[in-house]
């Protein structure tokens, strides 16, 4: 079946310092692949996707690149703020697990003024 | 276009009672899945309706269980409630399979 590994926290950084996240996956195919976020007490949010190998997905300065040769998506962000402390998920989803989300374990971070 | 929402957003509830909770997805999803999110575990699929069929299930014992009605809106149910129960429970819709799935707020279930 499908797995995502995903770097475990917790992730401390100082305001605007740079943020990789790691996650790999193992699927059966080619997976599209997600990062969620969690705020404290809400659900998850999507954050960005790649459906195919070399996409890159990005939203709110954040930035993660389907790497088929290594099976990666590591999440990226190049100046973190305080607002952007939070849980991140790594997760992927193929035919080959009947289209449903396989999660890593998660990654609190947490951005200290 | 609202949102997924989930109604109620607490629960507390005692051993061996049931409990229902209740998803609604964002408008044009056909498919609703549920998750039970939990700090030792983390978050594990527990299935997925489209057109009320259940078309996948995850490793939960029968007490689980759930339905789509055919305006998409589902409830999952759970009987014979045990402590560890309690958990962040998690409704996702999305168009169809493979698409992206959009989560709504959740649903804190407390087993006393």
């Amino acid at each position: 079946g499908n797995s995502v590994t995903q770097m475990e926290g917790p992730v401390t950084l100082s305001e605007e310092a740079f943020l990789t996240i790691n996650c790999t996956y193992t699927a059966t195919g080619y997976p599209s692949l997600f990062w969620y976020v969690q705020y404290p007490g809400e659900g998850l949010q999507l954050l960005l996707k790649a459906t195919k190998a070399d996409d890159k997905g990005s939203n709110k300065g954040f930035e993660a690149t389907y790497r088929k040769e290594t099976t990666s998506f590591h999440l990226e962000k190049g100046s973190v703020q305080v607002s952007d402390s939070a849980v991140y998920f790594c997760a992927g989803v193929s035919g080959g697990s009947n289209y449903k989300l396989t999660f890593g374990k998660g990654t609190l971070l947490t951005v200290n003024p | 276009k609202a949102g997924v929402t989930q109604t109620p957003r607490y629960l507390i509830k005692t051993r061996g009672q049931q409990v229902t909770l209740s998803c609604s997805p964002i408008s044009g999803h056909r498919s609703v899945s549920w998750y039970q999110q939990t700090p030792g575990q983390g978050l594990q699929f527990l299935f997925e309706y489209f057109s009320e069929t259940q078309r996948n299930k995850g490793n939960f014992p029968g007490r689980f269980s759930g339905r789509q009605f055919s305006n998409s809106r589902s409830e999952m149910n759970v009987s014979t409630l045990e402590l560890g129960d309690s958990a962040l429970y998690l409704c996702a819709s999305s168009r169809d399979w493979g698409d992206t799935q959009y989560f709504g707020p959740g649903t804190r279930l407390t087993v006393l």
